[in-house]
């Protein structure tokens, strides 16, 4: 069975400094990975996801993440954090199937 | 705005109820999908439909059930609540013909308490 793990549960951060949220997951078969950011009193949106290709994949908002199979890593960055980028983030992975399976959620806290 | 409408927003109930849950998709989106956001367990995957069609299902516990109707908006019943229900539920559409390499859009969710 697939799953994700989110390693980091919370992560502060000073604004204007780099971030890494750690996203692993497991599966024996080929992968589709997302990263979802969920503001507060919403909804999850997505920030970028990886189908094949480059392992470099950028997204919204300033956003990047690399796909690394070797280590079943999705691990997403910024290299300069925002108060507005206080969120949580969901990494997610799809099988080719119609079930996304997301990870528990990593709290983004940017302090001033 | 996702285009992704629930309703209600907000519910709340006593133990032993039942509740419905309803989910309008993006307007061509055929796929829904049901998620159940609580602190302790992160986001569940509950469910899925495809154009009316049950097509893959999760954590979903036996006194859950959803459909998708014609019109493909769809609805999750919740029936002898407990306490431990209390969540934020989601849904999310995806206008995907092929699984599983789209985007999902989220609604805002419902929160459900039960008392």
């Amino acid at each position: 069975a697939q799953s994700v793990t989110q390693l980091d549960s919370q992560v502060p951060v000073f604004e204007e400094a780099p971030v890494e949220l750690r996203c692993n997951y497991s599966s024996s078969v080929s992968v589709y990975l997302f990263w979802y950011v969920q503001y507060p009193n919403q909804g999850l949106q997505l920030l970028l996801k990886y189908l094949s290709g480059s392992t470099l994949v950028k997204g919204i908002n300033g956003f990047e993440a690399e796909f690394n199979k070797s280590q079943t890593s999705f691990h997403l960055r910024k290299p300069s954090v925002h108060i507005s980028d206080t969120a949580e983030y969901f990494c997610a992975v799809s099988v080719g199937t119609y079930k996304y399976i997301f990870g528990t959620g990593t709290r983004l806290k940017v302090l001033a | 705005d996702s285009g992704v409408t629930q309703t209600p927003k907000h519910l709340i109930t006593a133990t032993g109820q039942r509740v419905t849950l309803r989910c309008s998709p993006r307007s061509g989106d055929l796929s829904v999908y049901w998620y159940q956001q609580s602190l302790d367990q992160g986001l569940q995957f509950l469910i899925h439909y495809y154009n009316g069609e049950e097509r893959a299902k999760g954590n979903i516990l036996e006194r859950f059930s959803a459909q998708q109707f014609p019109d493909l908006h769809s609805e999750l019943n919740l029936s002898s609540l407990e306490l431990g229900d209390s969540a934020l539920y989601f849904c999310a559409s995806s206008p995907q013909t092929s699984g599983g390499t789209g985007e999902l859009f989220f609604g805002e969710g419902s929160r459900l308490t039960v008392l």
